[in-house]
């Protein structure tokens, strides 16, 4: 059974760190590229990041690119956001889910980042 | 970015009658390989997004044959054959096609009469 068990969320001020993190476990974790989607409070849903299998090539939409980034451990089948700069409108329920190339099939259950003063 | 575009926006349907939603991107979405990535997914309040098709019209295992995908290009349906109560929540398209970014539509509140 596939499953991603994410960790990390919390409240942080401006321009402050966060870092989230999604292990998983039930599937080959090194066969995937793995994505991060968020979901700011009764909003829609927003592709914020992904990293490839081998963890060379993460790519970032345009909103968090310079200040997010993220990388694998494939040794720990896990993934982690590292979000940096972080900005009020960045407040949102981060989800972590499994590629399976042009489409999100497993997500997580989410962790909740809450920027605020 | 290609602009998904959902229609309705909010459904309110008598249980045992069908549904349907209307999805449009602003580029076409037949990829070099010949394949739309469009995926639809279903969200309760309070959970994750479930997917429930991929590739327009593959369910995923689980989904009920109530669910069914169809269209091609920039014009995309999910229809839902007799609306059952599970069924409330929020869906919504997203296309995998033109990466990064993948991008989804608005979302469509489905609601029971």
């Amino acid at each position: 059974e596939v499953q991603l068990l994410q960790s990390g969320g919390g409240l942080v001020q401006p321009g402050g760190s966060l870092r989230l993190s999604c292990a998983a476990s039930g599937f080959t974790f090194t066969s995937y590229s793995m994505a991060w989607i968020r979901q700011a409070p009764g909003k829609g849903l927003e592709w914020v990041a992904a990293v490839d299998p081998s963890g060379i090539s993460p790519r970032f939409a345009d909103s968090v690119r310079g200040r997010f980034t993220t990388y694998r451990d494939n040794s720990q089948n896990t993934i982690f956001l590292q979000m940096n700069s972080l900005r009020t409108e960045d407040t949102a329920l981060y989800f972590c889910a499994r590629d399976d190339y042009g489409s999100a099939d497993f997500w997580g259950p989410g962790t909740l980042v809450t920027v605020s003063s | 970015d290609v602009v998904m575009t959902q229609s309705p926006l909010s459904l309110t349907v008598t249980l045992g009658q069908p549904a349907s939603i209307s999805c449009r991107s602003s580029q076409s979405l037949v990829f070099s390989d010949g394949i739309n990535y469009l995926s639809w997914f279903h969200q309760r309040p309070g959970q994750s997004p479930r997917r429930l098709l991929s590739q327009v019209s593959r369910r995923d295992s689980g989904v009920p044959d109530r669910f069914s995908g169809s269209g091609s290009g920039s014009h995309f349906t999910l229809e839902i054959s007799r609306v059952e109560a599970d069924d409330v929540g929020i869906y919504y398209c997203m296309q995998g096609s033109h990466w990064p970014p993948w991008t989804f539509g608005q979302g469509t509140k489905v609601q029971i009469k």
